[in-house]
């Protein structure tokens, strides 16, 4: 399996525009979680999905914050409209399950977002 | 929720010493213990973890240890190498239900040769 694949690798927009990050798990993962990294507040996990289900956004930061997952093997994480302090690196990882011996989360390379 | 306490924030030793990193959780049910290790400009991996019914493990220069009653947990590099250099990052979770991955704030690592 290639593992968890995220696109684009890097994005550079301007204030206002829509970003658009998107990410495929590993095959059989039946969880997926989006995460976003900064120097200052480390690593916040936005969202998960279970079966493609959002089981819990209390991390979204705001409204301008949305993902989807349509399907097992794709979703996608929207800002609308993007604003510099949105700037981060954004995290997919996917996992088994949640318990027992499952629970080893696999994250993707990235995506690197810089809004101008 | 859970809170997850990583000190120090930065280490440097030098080759062939040895590191540790440690961790305080707040949640008394949290029973799995993750370690991650980040390079510069990749992706997190994991390089060990540990669950409540065991107080240590080991995997070749790396171990970790968990103390329940005092809810902290360490990770211990022995015989530092170059390659060993990144940030470190710890996580709790209840390994139940829909408990997720409460992670630390990182320690960068720095080896000297």
């Amino acid at each position: 399996d290639a593992g968890v694949i995220q696109s684009p690798r890097h994005e550079v927009t301007e204030m206002g525009q829509e970003v658009t990050l998107r990410c495929k798990p590993i095959s059989g993962h039946d969880y997926l979680f989006w995460y976003r990294q900064t120097m200052m507040r480390g690593l916040e996990l936005l969202i998960y999905f279970n079966n493609n289900v959002p089981i819990d956004d209390s991390g979204m930061p705001e409204d301008r914050f949305s993902a989807k997952m349509p399907n097992a093997s794709f979703s996608t994480l929207k800002i609308q409209p993007s604003e510099p302090r949105d700037s981060a690196v954004y995290f997919c990882a996917s996992s088994l399950g949640l318990a027992g011996l499952t629970d080893t989360q696999y994250f993707g390379p990235g995506t690197r977002l810089t809004v101008l | 929720g859970e809170n997850v306490e990583q000190h120090p924030s930065t280490l440097s030793v030098q080759e062939g010493d040895s590191a540790v990193i440690k961790c305080t959780y707040s949640d008394s049910a949290s029973n799995y213990f993750p370690w991650y290790k980040q390079e510069l400009g990749k992706r997190p991996q994991l390089i060990i973890d540990i669950r409540s019914n065991v107080g240590e493990k080991k995997d070749q220069r790396i171990a970790v240890t968990l103390n329940k009653t005092a809810k902290h947990f360490s990770l211990h590099i022995t015989e530092t190498q170059p390659e060993d250099s990144a940030v470190y990052f710890c996580a709790a979770s209840k390994n139940s239900g829909y408990s997720t991955l409460t992670f630390g704030k990182g320690t960068m690592l720095l080896v000297s040769p």
